[in-house]
């Protein structure tokens, strides 16, 4: 089975503070996706990478980076987080193999901005 | 642009009702259209899925049929159980980036005993 893991399941940080969130996965998945869902709102894509070094911004990708360094790793990055990004965020996978659009999710984690 | 509707929640239903959640969507060319579900404190899962017109999706009892004349993917499921109370959500692939799936707004069921 298809494993994403992400550092935490809970996060809280301070406004302005600079916040990494990590996801990893074990599928050897050539696309990773981030995430962030909020009440009502459903998923909203922040960045996606299709491959190793390789990145493109997603719907809201306003106050947020990426990096992709290595292919199993993918790394979301509130440069000065504000209140506005408390959410809850989710990573996915997903294979490169054309017609194969299923994409498999971690469990997420809540971050509160204070 | 494409897009996914699904209805508003909540939905509570007792142990062993009928069970439909509505989505319809918008979109260019043939999408393949998702389920996932999201039991409390959890990530998403994948329900079931169809990729072609008239396919029908299933699994732990759980169906949807692909219909392209109604541009529909309605949830359904014969006899609820307390267990299925979760957060589902309608998705599509978006064929102008084959790399993405877009969601709809999800829909929270409540299974009372």
């Amino acid at each position: 089975d298809v494993k994403v893991t992400q550092s935490s399941r809970y996060l809280v940080k301070r406004t302005g503070e600079k916040v990494f969130l990590e996801c990893v996965q074990d599928m050897d998945h050539e696309n990773m996706f981030w995430y962030r869902q909020d009440p009502g709102l459903g998923l909203r894509l922040i960045y996606f990478s299709y491959d190793v070094k390789m990145k493109e911004k997603g719907d809201i990708p306003e106050g947020y980076s990426v990096s992709r360094e290595k292919k199993e790793r993918f790394s979301l990055i509130l440069e000065s987080a504000s209140t506005n990004q408390t959410s809850m965020y989710l990573c996915a996978s997903r294979s490169g193999t054309a017609g194969n659009n299923e994409q498999f999710f971690g469990p997420g984690t809540r971050l509160t901005v204070l | 642009g494409n897009s996914v509707t699904q209805m508003e929640g909540p939905v509570t239903l007792s142990e062993e009702a009928f069970l439909t959640i509505n989505c319809t969507y918008t979109a260019t060319g043939y999408p393949s259209l998702f389920w996932y579900v999201q039991y409390p404190g959890e990530g998403l899962q994948l329900l079931l899925k169809a990729t072609k017109a008239d396919d029908k999706g299933s699994n732990k009892g759980f169906e949807a049929t692909y219909r392209k004349e109604t541009t529909s993917f309605h949830l359904e499921k014969g006899s609820v159980q307390v267990s299925d109370s979760a957060v589902y959500f309608c998705a599509l692939s978006d064929m102008d980036s084959s790399y993405k799936l877009i969601f709809g707004s999800g829909t929270r069921l409540l299974v009372r005993p």
